[in-house]
């Protein structure tokens, strides 16, 4: 079955860095693009970014574009997002999801995983 | 401000009838994009509910169903249940933000 599980989610000082994880199994992680969407505390869903099945293309929401930067290892079955000069407003629960395969045009997360929740404070 | 507009709450009594509205524009659900409904129950992780405005995963209740029209969507159930109580989004795309999906802002649903 599709398992997606994040990691790295800590406690961080606001202008800290942080990079979070997230492990996929139970389908062939380089045949779909994925995506990271947060959830602030009491907030709704944010999309952030997603990658393409090479890791070739990445798109960025504003909030978070020249600050995160998201990556992907095929071969480790594994995506990553850096995230880079946090602000108290980054705190939430970072999900990662699955997106569009690579032969069809979709848009929609059809799996998600458990979150990791990033806090920041000093 | 969310770019698809949802109610923040509706509420109803077991056994009945709601739907939750999902405003978008013609940059995004107008131009003919899909809408998609996700069930975040308390405490765990979004899950996918209804694809491409009216398609049903499989496990998903018939009691759920989706319809569009023009620049909006509506996700409807019936025959409300006490595990039901739940937030609701709905997701589409936009083609004024290359690549970027987009969500509601979200609707808490009271089942009284």
């Amino acid at each position: 079955q599709v398992q997606l599980v994040e990691s790295g989610g800590t406690v961080v000082q606001p202008g800290g860095s942080l990079r979070l994880s997230c492990a996929a199994s139970g389908f062939t992680f380089g045949d779909y693009y994925m995506s990271w969407i947060r959830q602030a505390p009491g907030k709704g869903l944010e999309w952030l970014s997603y990658i393409s099945t090479s890791g070739s293309t990445i798109y960025y929401g504003d909030s978070v574009k020249g600050r995160f930067t998201m990556s992907r290892d095929n071969a480790q079955n594994s995506l990553y997002l850096q995230m880079d000069s946090l602000t108290a407003e980054d705190a939430a629960v970072y999900y990662c999801a699955r997106d569009r395969p690579f032969n069809w045009n979709y848009d929609r997360f059809d799996y998600w995983g458990q979150g990791a929740l990033v806090t920041v404070s000093s | 401000q969310s770019v698809l507009t949802q109610p923040p709450s509706v509420s109803g009594a077991p056994g009945q009838r709601v739907t939750i509205s999902c405003t978008g524009s013609s940059s995004n659900i107008g131009a003919g994009y899909d809408v998609h409904w996700y069930q975040q129950l308390p405490g765990t992780a979004p899950k996918l509910l209804i694809y491409d405005n009216d398609n049903r995963p499989s496990g998903v209740p018939d009691r759920f169903s989706g319809s569009k029209s023009d620049t909006s969507a509506s996700l409807a159930i019936t025959g409300l249940q006490a595990e039901d109580e739940a937030d609701y989004y709905c997701q589409s795309r936009d083609n004024s933000l290359s690549g970027w999906r987009i969500f509601g802002g979200g609707t808490k649903l009271t089942v009284l």
